[in-house]
C-alpha cells in the first residue's frame, strides 16, 4: 500500500526559511521509474507544481520560486524534504507531495497546511 | 513554461445532465495530460491520464479527449457526487504545470 505523509511547522514567520518532510512507504525512493514532487495550493486557490526529485537525484523546479526551493531525497530513510527560504505570508498554503507515474499524480499525501504570520 | 487555461471558472449543470470542461495549453503537450477531482479538504485524485485513459476504477461516465493544446473532460450524467473542482495538468515539458481549476457546482 503507497501512502505518503507531510509533515512540518504549521506556523512560520515571515523571512523564515520552511522545512518540509514527506515520509513514504510502499515503494522506494531508489526505484529508476518512481519520482516525488511538491505541489501546494493557497486556501481557496489552484495547485501549484512546486518541485520533483527523481531516483537518480535529479531535480526540477518551478521556475518563479526556483531561487528559494531545494528538494531533497533521504532513500534510507524514505523521506522527501523540501525547503523553502524567505518565507512571506502569500506563501499560505497546504503542501502536498505526491508520488509522480509517468507524469501524473496517482498517490498524494494528505496535505499540510503552512501559515506565514508574524 | 507551458500555460493550462481552464474554462470556464464555475460551470453550473444539473445532476444528471452532461458537463463539459476545457483545458487549453499555451503550447503543444501531445497526449500528455492528466484531469484531477479535488473536494473541499481533500487531496486531488486522479481521474484521467494521457488525454483519455481512465484512472483504476473510474466510472466510465467520466471520459477525456483532446491532444495537443485543446483537451476536454465530459462527465455524461452528473451524480451528486460529481460536485467539485476540476484540474487540468500537463506533463509534457518540465516544469510541469496545472490549470487554475474548474468549479463544478450544482445548478
Amino acid at each position: 500500500q503507497v501512502t505518503l505523509k507531510e509533515s512540518g511547522p504549521v506556523l512560520v514567520k515571515p523571512t523564515e526559511t520552511l522545512t518540509l518532510t514527506c515520509t513514504v512507504s510502499g515503494f522506494s525512493l531508489s526505484n529508476a521509474r518512481m519520482g516525488v514532487s511538491w505541489i501546494r495550493q493557497p486556501p481557496g486557490k489552484a495547485l501549484e507544481w512546486l518541485a520533483h526529485i527523481f531516483s537518480n537525484d535529479e531535480k526540477s523546479y518551478n521556475t518563479s520560486l526556483k531561487s528559494r526551493l531545494t528538494i531533497s531525497k533521504d532513500t534510507s530513510k524514505s523521506q522527501v524534504v523540501l525547503t523553502m527560504t524567505n518565507m512571506d505570508p502569500v506563501d499560505t498554503a497546504t503542501y502536498y507531495c505526491a508520488r509522480m507515474a509517468s507524469g501524473y499524480y496517482l498517490y498524494w499525501g494528505q496535505g499540510t497546511l503552512v501559515t506565514v504570520s508574524s | 513554461e507551458i500555460v493550462m487555461t481552464q474554462s470556464p471558472a464555475t460551470l453550473s449543470v444539473s445532476p444528471g445532465e452532461r458537463a463539459t470542461l476545457s483545458c487549453r495549453a499555451s503550447q503543444s503537450v501531445s497526449s500528455t495530460l492528466a484531469w484531477y477531482q479535488q473536494k473541499p479538504g481533500q487531496a486531488p485524485r486522479l481521474l484521467i491520464y494521457d488525454a483519455s485513459s481512465r484512472a483504476t476504477g473510474l466510472p466510465a461516465r467520466f471520459s477525456g479527449s483532446g491532444s495537443g493544446t485543446e483537451f476536454t473532460l465530459t462527465i455524461s450524467s452528473l451524480q451528486s457526487e460529481d460536485f467539485a473542482v476540476y484540474y487540468c495538468q500537463q506533463y509534457n515539458i518540465w516544469p510541469y504545470s496545472f490549470g487554475q481549476g474548474t468549479k463544478l457546482e450544482i445548478k
